[in-house]
């Protein structure tokens, strides 16, 4: 069952923060996130493994909290190259990775 | 080193033909992934492979057979298409690791049928 991801669309203002939240019905291993330009494949940001560690890579960090299980990913000081739709991917078993339905995220002026 | 490729990148189909996708990558990676893209339903995993000659189902596989015969290839088949299954695939990849290892996305196949 595909994790459920919120909000669906958010619109931000160049220098604004945002939250993308990624939930699921199963127990989980892994959270993994990627952002997807128009046009592309999705692209590896992180990964947290359960522990409820938390990650950061540049501006862009996330949390994870296997006990509720959901993540969330967090924006700060968002920029023009954030825009993107982001999905959460989780693993139940080591093997099958699932993926959210998405969040299209736009960053204007 | 090209990582994950798909063929074709562009295909029109009428209801009814046949056709097969192909995944190659040259990672040497034990698992791959075929998924489908739709507007506003994310990516849905179609079937997935944890190594040679190993298929198992994801969340939407019907209409769809998968072949493993060879570890750097992963076949996407449809065997009567329907324009149900119009849309954008992906194959991904990943190592195995207990550190639950990224996956790796070709670029795509856009398939529309008619």
């Amino acid at each position: 069952q595909q994790p459920v991801q919120s909000p669906q669309a958010v619109i931000l203002r160049e220098g604004e923060d945002a939250v993308i939240n990624c939930s699921s019905s199963k127990a989980l291993y892994s959270v993994h996130w990627y952002r997807q330009k128009h046009g592309e494949a999705p692209v590896f940001l992180m990964i947290l493994l359960k522990g409820g560690e938390q990650k950061g890579h540049e501006k862009i960090s996330a949390s994870f909290n296997e006990k509720k299980q959901q993540s969330s990913l967090y924006l700060t000081a968002s920029q023009l190259s954030y825009s993107g739709t982001y999905f959460c991917g989780i693993t139940g078993t080591a093997s099958k990775l699932t993926f959210g339905t998405g969040t299209r995220l736009q960053v204007t002026l | 080193n090209a990582g994950v490729t798909q063929t074709p990148k562009f295909r029109v189909l009428k209801t009814g033909q046949s056709m097969t996708l192909l995944c190659a990558q040259d990672m040497n990676h034990e698992y791959m992934y075929w998924y489908r893209q739709d507007p506003g339903m994310g990516l849905r995993l179609i079937h997935y492979s944890v190594g040679e000659g190993t298929t198992a189902k994801g969340e939407v596989p019907d209409g769809y057979n998968v072949s493993r015969l060879k570890k750097q290839n992963f076949l996407l088949g449809l065997e009567s298409a329907a324009p149900s299954q119009t849309s954008v695939y992906f194959c991904a990849t990943r190592r195995t690791g207990t550190r639950h290892p990224e996956a790796f996305f070709g670029q795509g196949t856009r398939l529309t049928v008619v």
